[in-house]
């Protein structure tokens, strides 16, 4: 089954504790991106990546860190995470791009951090 | 930069009601247009989009004409059904192709 999945799901954590949300796609995706929801906002896009080892900033990156080793695989990193880094996650793919295919999301990482 | 304004939910209608909700947007360029919908405790999945001005997207009873004058791609249905209760987003795709820039959705919750 195609599919984008992210691990975990739920995530609560203490400020300044580093973790790691992992996202894998079975699709053979070029691109790959991870997004934040907060209510009213919709979704902000945190960091992009159209193949491996090519990454590059989206609107809100401050505080995260990505990288792209295998093309399947885009993890999102919180070095030092923050309370207002509390928030709903999404990773998406594309095979050709964001304007011209469909994105597949993944299910959510719901993250809290006091 | 490019922008996508829809209209605040939550939206409540009853069972078979006509269904619009608005979407206005900004860019530059050449971009694509989407509707993506998410049910409780999923991940988006995609409606319908237009790839270019006067293109009609639909599905599953749901259609939207990217409207470039207007600048807009409202989301309409005949008639909903309460399988139908999600959360909408409208979101564009920019020219390179690197960037899906979203609404703050809609809330749509249909009752029987």
């Amino acid at each position: 089954e195609a599919q984008v999945t992210q691990n975990p799901r739920y995530l609560i954590t203490v400020t300044g504790k580093k973790l790691t949300v992992t996202c894998s796609q079975n699709m053979n995706h070029e691109y790959m991106s991870w997004y934040r929801q907060d209510p009213g906002l919709g979704l902000r896009q945190i960091y992009y990546s159209m193949n491996v080892e090519v990454t590059d900033k989206g609107d809100v990156p401050e505080g995260y860190k990505v990288s792209r080793k295998e093309k399947r695989n885009f993890p999102l990193i919180l070095e030092s995470p923050s309370p207002n880094q509390t928030s709903l996650y999404f990773c998406a793919s594309s095979l050709g791009g964001f304007r011209n295919t469909e994105a597949f999301f993944g299910q959510g990482t719901r993250l809290t951090v006091v | 930069g490019n922008s996508v304004t829809q209209m605040e939910g939550p939206v409540t209608l009853s069972e078979e009601a006509f269904l619009t909700i608005n979407c206005t947007y900004t860019a530059t360029g050449y971009p694509s247009l989407f509707w993506y919908v998410q049910y409780p405790g999923e991940g988006l999945q995609l409606l319908l989009k237009a790839t270019k001005a006067d293109d009609k997207g639909s599905n599953k009873g749901f259609e939207a004409t990217y409207r470039k004058e207007t600048t807009s791609f409202h989301l309409e249905k005949g008639s909903v059904q309460v399988s139908d209760s999600a959360v909408y987003f409208c979101a564009l795709g920019n020219n390179a192709g690197n960037m899906l820039t979203f609404g703050g959705g809609t809330r749509l919750m249909v009752k029987p």
